[in-house]
């Protein structure tokens, strides 16, 4: 079973620190994805990363960033988290063969607040 | 880019009727149409997919149809139970970019 293992589920942070959600996939799967879940809004694409070290916007990368220095790793950063970030973040991974149609496997998700 | 809109946002249903959820994409060029459901405190997992060189295709209870003239793809869910109840998302994607997905419809089952 394809395993993606986000390390918070539940995070409570203060407006203005610098936030770290990180990823894990144990299938060596190339493309990773942090997507947000909103009520209403739906999955929205933060980032994607189709190799180590390469990273690609999303439909809403503003306020984000990324790294990806390992293939199973694949860390979402809040510079300074601000209290419009209070979401669920999801991540996912997917192999490459088809390009981009492969199935994705998301994690448990990481619901942030900002205080 | 593309867009997926999805209708309806909530969807009510008896337990053993059909359930129909409809979805519109705007760029021609896609060619991949997953379904992910989403059951309440879980993670979404793909539940069925479609490709653009066929127009159905079934999967027990559930199928979806796809017609690439009018752009919209639909799931259809039939002798729904209560285990049916979750948030359905579709989505879109010509492979070159990543899934596009619709913003999700609430099924719930009523026994």
């Amino acid at each position: 079973d394809v395993k993606v293992t986000q390390s918070s589920r539940y995070l409570v942070k203060r407006t203005g620190e610098k936030v770290f959600l990180e990823c894990v996939q144990d299938m060596d799967h190339e493309n990773m994805f942090w997507y947000r879940q909103d009520p209403g809004l739906g999955l929205r694409l933060i980032y994607f990363s189709y190799d180590v070290k390469m990273k690609e916007k999303g439909d809403i990368p503003e306020g984000y960033s990324v790294s990806r220095e390992k293939k199973e790793r694949f860390s979402l950063i809040l510079e300074s988290a601000s209290t419009n970030q209070t979401s669920m973040y999801l991540c996912a991974s997917s192999l490459s063969g088809g390009g981009l149609t492969g199935e994705l496997f998301f994690g448990e998700g990481s619901r942030l607040t900002v205080l | 880019g593309e867009n997926v809109e999805q209708h309806p946002s909530t969807l009510s249903v008896q337990e053993g009727d059909s359930a129909v959820i409809k979805c519109t994409y705007s760029d021609s060029a896609s060619n991949y149409f997953p379904w992910y459901k989403q059951e309440l405190g879980k993670r979404p997992q793909l539940i069925i997919d479609i490709r653009s060189n066929v127009g159905e295709k079934k999967d027990q209870r559930i199928a979806v149809t796809l017609n690439k003239t009018a752009k919209h793809f639909s799931l259809h869910i039939t002798e729904t139970q209560p285990e049916d109840s979750a948030v359905y998302f579709c989505a879109a994607t010509s492979g070159n970019t990543p899934l596009v997905f619709g913003k999700g419809t609430r099924l719930s089952v009523i026994a």
